[in-house]
């Protein structure tokens, strides 16, 4: 089974802190993706990795940045964390960018 | 830009009474339909993809069609712990960075 782990499930930060959200993945899958899921929303994709070292936006990528330097792990960074990123964020990967999607338990983010 | 409606919103059924979930789509050149399920507080769970019109899949009392317009996720005798949200996600060239246009989801209950 594929598996992919977000090592924080719930997190309350400060408004200001830089946050970093972590994602491995080990089915050696290519892409790597940062979603964001909110109420009436649905699901929002931030960023994705094709490569190592490489990442292309999503379609809400404002506030935040991304690090994959190693192919099973994917980072989120919130340089200065916002009320408004108060959110429950979601990692995926996926063998190839047309291809099923697989996504991990979820991150709970709370900015105060 | 492609769009992706589910519906009903919200389904309360009986256990053992069965029932469709719909999906419709509007997109510029399928590549995948796919269904998820979402437990409360948890990442979504892959279940399906479906390729191209007339295929149709299998698992325990799920069961998903596609067509040309939408897709349904049928759920036969359905039990408590079948509760949960439904998501579909159709992948084609006009979607997103990541290809993929998410519907906002089925929250399906039900009851013993």
């Amino acid at each position: 089974d594929v598996k992919v782990t977000q090592s924080s499930r719930y997190l309350v930060k400060r408004t200001g802190e830089k946050v970093f959200l972590e994602c491995v993945q080990d089915m050696d899958h290519e892409n790597m993706f940062w979603y964001r899921q909110d109420p009436g929303l649905g699901l929002r994709l931030i960023y994705f990795s094709y490569d190592v070292k490489m990442k292309e936006k999503g379609d809400i990528p404002e506030g935040y940045s991304v690090s994959r330097e190693k192919k099973e792990r994917f980072s989120l960074i919130l340089e200065s964390a916002s009320t408004n990123q108060t959110s429950m964020y979601l990692c995926a990967s996926s063998v190839e960018v047309m291809n099923t999607i697989y996504f991990g338990e979820g991150s709970w983010l709370t900015v105060v | 830009e492609d769009q992706v409606t589910q519906s009903p919103e919200a389904l309360r059924l009986q256990e053992g009474e069965s029932s469709s979930l719909n999906c419709s789509y509007t997109v510029s050149g399928l590549r995948g339909l796919f269904w998820y399920r979402q437990d409360p507080g948890k990442g979504p769970e892959f279940l399906f993809t479906l390729y191209s019109a007339g295929e149709e899949k299998e698992k325990e009392r799920l069961k998903a069609t596609l067509t040309k317009k939408e897709s349904f996720l049928h759920i036969t005798a359905p039990k408590p712990e079948d509760s949960a949200t439904y998501l579909c996600a159709v992948q084609s060239a006009g979607g997103g960075a990541d290809g993929l246009t998410f519907g906002k989801g089925t929250h399906l209950i039900i009851q013993p």
